[in-house]
């Protein structure tokens, strides 16, 4: 069976560009989470979404982050304008509600 | 602020021997208490989890010994391999979602 899929996995831009990116869940799941890791702060759960709505936003960092998921097989999280602290790997996960999440295997964003 | 707190950050141990990671949690509301493993280059994988009526829990060569009074709760990994070379994460879980610790490196030498 697929895992959680998500792209791109290593991104290099430059400061102030926008960065996009993607994640498609584990069919089936209804609970899709984004998190960031970073040497210094370890997992930060930035948003979740339940049934596609947002339940909770209070750890995206401020109004750069913007994350959407239009359908049940898709999200996105949005970095505009990037800057060379949002350097880190951003994890999406999914899940049934049970507790056990599913990550998928990054994507290492780097910002110049 | 950190709700929850994870030693040691890192940790080397013999092959055969016996690995020991703890956590501590500051808000009774939890109800799910799991650790995740992490090898390079992937995401977190759930290893063993435990909730709170219950004061242990074993699989295998892995072990969740949870004292919910104290609020704390440990990952004991017995005869540590090197393929147990990983990073370990505990987490505290309430209301669908899960706020990680910080992480120990455990590596295993032969």
């Amino acid at each position: 069976d697929a895992g959680v899929i998500q792209s791109p996995r290593h991104e290099v831009t430059e400061m102030g560009q926008e960065v996009t990116l993607r994640c498609k869940p584990i069919s089936g799941h209804d609970y899709l989470f984004w998190y960031r890791q970073t040497m210094m702060r370890g997992l930060e759960l930035l948003i979740y979404f339940n049934n596609n709505v947002p339940i909770d936003d209070s750890g995206m960092p401020e109004d750069r982050f913007s994350a959407k998921m239009p359908n049940a097989s898709f999200s996105t999280l949005k970095i505009q304008p990037s800057e060379p602290r949002d350097s880190a790997v951003y994890f999406c996960a999914s899940s049934w509600g049970t507790g056990e999440l599913f990550f998928g295997e990054g994507s290492r964003l780097t910002v110049l | 602020q950190q709700q929850v707190k994870q030693s040691p950050q890192s940790l080397i141990v013999q092959k055969g021997g016996i690995s020991i990671i703890n956590c501590a949690y500051e808000n009774t509301a939890f109800d799910y208490f799991p650790w995740y493993q992490q090898f390079p280059g992937k995401g977190p994988a759930l290893l063993i989890a435990i909730r709170p009526d219950v004061s242990e829990k074993k699989e295998g060569r892995f072990t969740i010994s949870f004292n919910k009074s104290a609020k704390q709760f440990s990952l004991h990994i017995m005869d540590s391999q090197p393929g147990d070379s990983a990073t370990y994460f505990c987490a505290i879980g309430g209301g669908n979602k899960l706020t990680f610790g910080t992480g120990t490196q455990l590596k295993v030498e032969l």
